[in-house]
């Protein structure tokens, strides 16, 4: 099992431009979410999906949107990308509600200037 | 005030030191859940408790719901243990975990 998947790694953008952060799990996980770290806060939910269909937003979901087509992937767009969106990119995936592990992806690490 | 609170933010020790990291929450809970993240940014669970105490290796997590407090206890510290550890809950009804800021843990040799 290659677990939770992200790519890129590492972007840099500029702003006004869009680009898909790509996140897939092969675990058979119907939660899927994605998160974002910026210095001295805790992790941020963006969005997040119950199942394939099914996307809901999270604290901070202005400037992102997500989509879920099959359980594997759950893609995050950003439409516009302002430096306010610089930070660190977690995609995380469970079995089930806050009370089942989680398990996280590598992380992308984005740069808008 | 954030409704998740580590302590302390920074911490320091010396190999084989005994180790407490502490959480706590402002909210009622379903499950608290203690996390790892390495230097190369990698997350990793390392528990997910409702009550009690839980054990794996050189880790102890515990709970106090009434007090709404948790404990992580790492024995025998090891430079390898140097990590940032991230208390977070889940709360009730809803599928959502709220994070706190993380406690940063170097162990030297």
């Amino acid at each position: 099992n290659a677990g939770v998947t992200q790519t890129p790694k590492f972007q840099v953008l500029k702003t006004g431009q869009s680009m898909t952060l790509q996140c897939a799990q092969d675990m058979n996980h119907e939660y899927m979410s994605w998160y974002r770290q910026d210095p001295g806060m805790g992790l941020r939910l963006i969005h997040y999906s119950v199942g394939a269909g099914i996307t809901d937003q999270g604290e901070v979901p202005n400037g992102y949107n997500v989509s879920r087509s099959t359980t594997e992937d759950f893609p995050l767009r950003l439409l516009s990308a302002a430096p306010s969106q610089t930070s660190v990119y977690f995609c995380a995936s469970s079995t089930g509600t806050s009370r089942r592990t989680q398990y996280f992806g590598p992380g992308t690490r984005l740069l808008v200037l | 005030k954030n409704e998740v609170e580590q302590s302390p933010q920074n911490l320091t020790a010396q190999e084989g030191e005994f180790i407490t990291i502490n959480c706590s929450y402002s909210v009622g809970i379903s499950a608290l859940h203690w996390l790892q993240q390495h230097p190369g940014g990698g997350i990793v669970s390392l528990f997910m408790l409702s009550s009690g105490k839980k054990k794996h290796g050189r880790l102890i997590a515990t709970i106090n719901i009434q007090e709404k407090h948790s404990s992580l206890h790492i024995t025998a510290s090891h430079p390898r243990d140097s990590a940032v550890y991230i208390c977070a809950v889940g709360a009730p009804n809803t599928d959502k975990l709220i994070f706190g800021t993380g406690t940063r843990l170097q162990v030297f040799p």
